[in-house]
């Protein structure tokens, strides 16, 4: 079945890149997502990625897919504190389902 | 801005109640998605809509959890009864096309007491 794995916490300087890792076990994924969650709100799409893409980059935001591994990145350079939230990997599969594969989130903390 | 709206924000109701959540999506988006995350989880699918249609339900406790949009537009989402493990955040998202960007709504989080 589709699974998809992240850590749970990452701590970082102000100031400095973050980078969250995602791994996905469903090979037929089309499309590779990245959502941010702050305290008691709803999901805001951050970026995303085709399947046939290796990276993306939007501004502060570059993601980086390798496909062979089922790996996904997410880099946040120049980390401030308003970046402080929950981040979720998400994957589309193939085989026409619409409905996204999350991961548990994965919890930035900005240290000052 | 458009935004997927929905309410109550916060519901909190004893097990073995009926409960209810309703969703308005972007204007003019067909399709429309109910998500359930639990504290500590990422969202999983429960139910998806094309227009008034249902196209994915397959992960719908049906015994208990019904969802309808009779018009194609808005959408409700019912619990009867809510037990104990129902509590959690419910979210909608809608997107213009299936397979297109999904927009998420700030979600209704229901405690069952």
């Amino acid at each position: 079945g589709e699974d998809v794995e992240q850590s749970l916490f990452l701590s970082v300087r102000e100031g400095d890149s973050s980078v969250i890792n995602c791994t996905y076990t469903d090979s037929s994924s089309t499309y590779l997502y990245w959502y941010k969650q702050e305290p008691g709100a709803g999901l805001q799409l951050l970026t995303y990625i085709f399947s046939n893409m290796d990276m993306k980059q939007d501004q502060r935001l570059t993601v980086l897919l390798n496909k062979k591994d089922k790996h996904l990145s997410l880099r946040i350079a120049d980390t401030q504190t308003g970046d402080s939230a929950i981040y979720f990997c998400a994957e589309k599969a193939g085989g026409g389902a619409d409905g996204l594969t999350f991961g548990k989130g994965t919890h930035l903390i900005i240290q000052p | 801005e458009a935004e997927v709206a929905q309410s109550p924000r916060y519901k909190i109701t004893e097990k073995s109640q009926a409960v209810a959540f309703w969703c308005d999506p972007i204007s003019g988006h067909a399709t429309l998605y109910w998500y359930r995350q639990i504290l500590g989880q990422g969202p999983e699918l429960l139910v998806q809509f094309q227009d008034e249609s249902v196209v994915d339900d397959s992960q719908l406790p049906k015994d208990r959890f019904s969802a309808e949009r009779l018009k194609g537009v808005d959408s409700t989402l019912k619990i009867q009864p809510a037990e104990l493990g129902d509590s959690a955040m419910y979210l909608c998202a809608s997107s213009l096309a299936r397979g297109d960007e999904q927009f998420f709504g700030p979600g209704t989080r229901l405690t069952v007491l």
